[in-house]
């Protein structure tokens, strides 16, 4: 099972870059990083989402470097509002290759942004 | 269109009792999920539907906990005579299809407290 580390808080300022960062040694061919905001008292929101190499949308980038062993999801510019919990989620690949596979959410990083 | 709805919103429950909390997808999604969440903790994966097969039930805590998928659409998550530790956020989600490409769309959670 591919497992994820990441730091369990950073802190940053309104305007600022965030960079975090998340480890998944045993990622295996299949899998696809995934990562999840979470408010507090709500479900967690979908991001974004990759492979390899980067991904960028109207939010966030991922970055994923060859070996796929980490990902780093780049905030940029960030507000207080981004102040949330970040889930990276390495989720088994197309169904069929390992029905015992779970999706494991990590512990998540919690992100506190000040002004 | 609607997002993934759960009910109750809040359960107080004492020890004991058996408890059932529902959760209705995505029309269309259909792959399902349930997770618990602890107060302060990350999430944990307990079961998944794919239609109303439920293929990995290795998730689950206990033989207290059971799920089942009726219509390939609505799922109840229920717990047997609720332990206090037992007590957490239950969250539901739900995907185009059990693919780790798909992002999931989450519900606002069943609060279970079990006194």
């Amino acid at each position: 099972l591919a497992k994820t580390t990441q730091p369990i808080s950073m802190d940053s300022y309104e305007g600022q870059e965030v960079n975090i960062t998340c480890s998944h040694n045993n990622i295996a061919t299949n899998d696809y990083i995934t990562w999840y905001q979470q408010f507090p008292s709500q479900g967690p929101r979908f991001i974004i989402q990759g492979y390899k190499t980067k991904v960028t949308n109207e939010v966030a980038s991922l970055f994923i470097p060859a070996d796929r062993k980490s990902s780093t999801l780049s905030l940029p510019r960030v507000s207080l509002s981004d102040t949330a919990v970040y889930y990276c989620l390495v989720g088994d690949g197309p169904g069929g290759y390992s029905s015992a596979s779970k999706i494991i959410f990590g512990s998540g990083t919690r992100l506190s942004i000040r002004p | 269109g609607a997002g993934v709805s759960q009910s109750p919103s809040n359960k107080v429950t004492e020890k004991g009792k058996d408890v059932e909390l529902r959760c209705d997808p995505i029309s269309g999604h259909t792959a399902l999920y349930w997770y618990r969440q602890s107060l302060g903790q990350g999430l944990e994966f307990l079961i998944y539907f794919q239609g109303n097969s439920a293929p990995d039930k290795s998730g689950l805590p206990s033989d207290r906990f059971s799920a089942e998928r009726t219509g390939g659409s609505v799922s109840t998550l229920t717990i047997q005579r609720t332990q206090q530790e037992d007590s957490a956020v239950y969250l539901c989600a739900s995907s185009l299809a059990r693919l780790a490409s798909y992002e999931q769309y989450f519900g606002p959670g069943t609060r279970l407290t079990v006194t």
